[in-house]
């Protein structure tokens, strides 16, 4: 039961051009949605993250928007950078219960921005 | 600060042998996870503790997965015997608190060969 997903295994753009990677979910119980990257042989690192209640978050080059009726969200970065070639993880984690704190990833996308 | 520790980085063991991962959090962060993440998926939770206690660990293949945090800072995470399925990189987390919105921080990661 795959509940977060990502659609698109790679993503190729132009340095200075933006960069949109797509997220889908199916459980709308969901309370925070985050962006984790990852460079190879590193763990991921936490780059944004969004509340069910808000619809937008910015924080510099990157932006998180949230649809819930759709169950969708976006990462846009912008301007891209050669530097934000990576792996992006879209998760999902609840605010209580018993599965607080635990952290539901998509696939991954590979971002590649050339020069 | 330093960052999450994990040891070793690499393995390669057979089918049937045994093998340990080692994790030794951010300090005085409460929660620390272990995750599975297989080539080309994202990363999966095997197993939360909160201090010394299990929270989470509805994903670990207990026939042959054990894990343990005894004084709730460094903890192990056993496979005996491995499978060639097991073939992954077992990344370590922690945070301070268990919320779903708090960042959780990523060690580097074991990455694990069963021939």
């Amino acid at each position: 039961d795959q509940q977060v997903k990502q659609n698109s295994p790679s993503l190729s753009v132009q340095e200075g051009r933006i960069s949109i990677l797509n997220c889908d979910y199916t459980n709308s119980m969901f309370d925070y949605f985050l962006w984790y990257k990852k460079y190879p042989a590193e763990g991921p690192t936490f780059l944004i993250s969004i509340s069910s209640i808000k619809d937008k978050n910015e924080d510099g080059r990157f932006t998180v928007f949230l649809n819930k009726s759709a169950k969708h969200l976006s990462l846009h970065i912008v301007p891209s950078q050669p530097g934000d070639s990576a792996v992006y993880f879209c998760a999902a984690s609840f605010a209580g219960g018993t599965s607080y704190g635990k952290l539901t990833f998509g696939q991954g996308t590979i971002l590649t921005v050339h020069p | 600060e330093a960052g999450v520790a994990q040891s070793p980085r690499y393995k390669i063991i057979e089918k049937r042998q045994s093998v340990a991962f080692w994790c030794n959090p951010i300090s005085g962060h409460a929660t620390l996870y272990w995750y599975q993440q297989i080539l080309g998926q994202g990363p999966k939770l095997l197993i939360q503790f909160q201090n010394n206690g299990v929270v989470d660990d509805s994903q670990l293949p207990k026939d042959r997965f054990s894990a343990e945090r005894l004084k709730g800072v460094d903890s192990t995470l056993k496979i005996q015997p491995a499978k060639l399925e097991d073939s992954a990189v077992y990344l370590c987390a922690s945070s301070f608190y268990p919320t779903g919105e708090e960042t959780q921080y990523f060690g580097p990661g074991t990455r694990l060969l069963v021939l």
